[in-house]
């Protein structure tokens, strides 16, 4: 059973340039969260999809977009990068179901390290 | 949601029992505790999630006073294995709304 696997693994970018980043959840999950980790801090949310829709976002700029597809695998685009934007980025997968108590139990993936020069 | 507080760091040896506290001092009545896990370059790892009283796994104990303000997470005989970043998160169990709210974490170093 695969876990959450992201890719690339690492990646170099120019300020002003477009990336996008892809995230596959472990298999029976339905929700894709990302996060940005960056350097010393802990992770901070920057959205979540569920039925191919964004449901939640934290305070992260309209740069930051993404998609879910039907086979419940994710993308994050960053546009118009910025140094800042140079960090870790976690995809985490989880499966909703309104008959199960809450859980904020979260699968991570192994992240992609994200440089902007 | 619930602010948490939480050491920056902390040293042990193996085989001791560690204990790191969380406080959570504006709790709501329907937030989750929950504690998570994380080594270097890598995703965090869900370690154990409670409301109140106590709460055991094979990993972990997690110890939640009656009035909910803090928590302690207990980890028994710890290894060199355990050196990591430990996280604790307070969030509401109605909703939809499991996004994770992450604070600086406590480094654990364990020492032979």
């Amino acid at each position: 059973d695969a876990g959450v696997t992201q890719s690339p693994t690492h990646l170099i970018k120019t300020r002003g340039q477009q990336v996008t980043l892809r995230c596959s959840p472990k298999s029976g999950h339905d929700t894709v969260s990302w996060y940005q980790q960056a350097l010393g801090q802990g992770p901070q949310f920057i959205f979540q999809y569920y039925e191919e829709e964004e449901r939640q976002r934290g305070n992260f700029p309209d740069r930051f977009s993404g998609h879910q597809f039907p086979n419940y695998s994710s993308e994050l685009n960053v546009n118009a990068l910025l140094l800042g934007d140079s960090a870790l980025y976690l995809c985490a997968s989880s499966f909703r179901d309104s008959r199960l108590p809450i859980s904020y139990e979260q699968y991570f993936g192994p992240g992609t390290r994200l440089t902007v020069t | 949601l619930a602010k948490t507080t939480q050491p920056i760091s902390m040293d042990s040896y193996e085989g001791q029992e560690v204990n790191i506290t969380c406080s959570h001092n504006n709790i709501a009545t329907n937030d989750y505790i929950t504690w998570y896990q994380q080594f270097p370059s890598q995703g965090p790892r869900f370690i154990i999630q409670g409301y109140k009283t106590k709460v055991t796994n094979e990993v972990a104990s997690l110890f939640i006073p009656a009035d909910r303000k803090s928590s302690t997470l207990s980890l028994p005989r710890v290894s060199l294995s355990d050196t990591a970043v430990y996280y604790c998160l307070v969030g509401p169990n109605s909703g939809s709304a499991r996004q994770l709210t992450f604070g600086s974490g406590t480094q654990l170093t364990v020492l032979p």
